[in-house]
């Protein structure tokens, strides 16, 4: 499978605990995103990655969460602490430089979270 | 603020029938429009992508328009198949460089029936 590839695919977990999700883009794609996304809503950014660096963190991004992409390949995405709140769908894609008619991201299958 | 907005919020069509989701956006300036299909429990994946210039873009069944000017866009799946049940979700752009530029819509919900 090429495509991007998200683990685990479900988390169960109790308030207050960490959780950590992974995110392997393809291969070859330099930029790598994180969003969250609640039932019945569409995404909404939380950080994105070019290469190994962190360009932006959106607000919805507290200092609970905290995002990597140590060499510039899979990134990790945490949560410490985890509130009830925190229950989404926490999907990763991934893009090459845009092109003229705009960047073509490739989503992967999302960490469904259910903080108990 | 940037904001899209989707209609209807579901629908349910029969097997073979045609159908339309709508979509309005207030994102300036303009950059590009998307629509994306999600499976339940799944993540999007891109049907197509349509700049200022196109007003029209097919993918097989599936064919998107956007108006520019009064700020619309439309999704029309023909002859619909059982597996064209999903979440069909209009993202606006506002930036080439757009993955953490696009403003998302909720999405359609889509089920078709036999």
């Amino acid at each position: 499978d090429t495509g991007v590839s998200q683990d685990p695919r479900h988390k169960i977990t109790k308030r207050g605990q960490n959780v950590t999700f992974r995110c392997d883009p393809i291969s070859e794609h330099n930029r790598l995103y994180w969003y969250r996304q609640t039932l019945g809503q569409g995404p909404e950014f939380l950080t994105y990655f070019q290469n190994e660096a962190q360009l932006e963190k959106s607000r919805l991004l507290s200092d609970r969460f905290s995002a990597e992409r140590p060499k510039g390949s899979f990134s990790t995405l945490e949560i410490q602490r985890t509130e009830q709140g925190d229950s989404a769908m926490y999907l990763c894609a991934s893009s090459l430089n845009p092109t003229g008619s705009g960047e073509k991201l490739f989503f992967g299958s999302g960490t469904q979270l259910s903080v108990l | 603020k940037n904001q899209v907005e989707q209609s209807p919020q579901s629908l349910i069509i029969l097997e073979g029938k045609n159908c339309t989701l709508q979509c309005n956006y207030t994102v300036s300036p303009f950059s590009n429009l998307r629509w994306y299909k999600q499976d339940t429990g799944r993540g999007p994946v891109s049907l197509t992508i349509m700049t200022f210039s196109e007003n029209t873009k097919s993918n097989r069944r599936y064919t998107a328009t956007l108006d520019a000017d009064t700020k619309q866009s439309s999704l029309h799946i023909t002859a619909s198949q059982l597996s064209d049940s999903a979440s069909y979700i209009c993202v606006v752009s506002d930036n080439k460089a757009a993955g953490n530029k696009l403003t998302f819509g909720g999405g359609t919900r889509v089920l078709v029936k036999p």
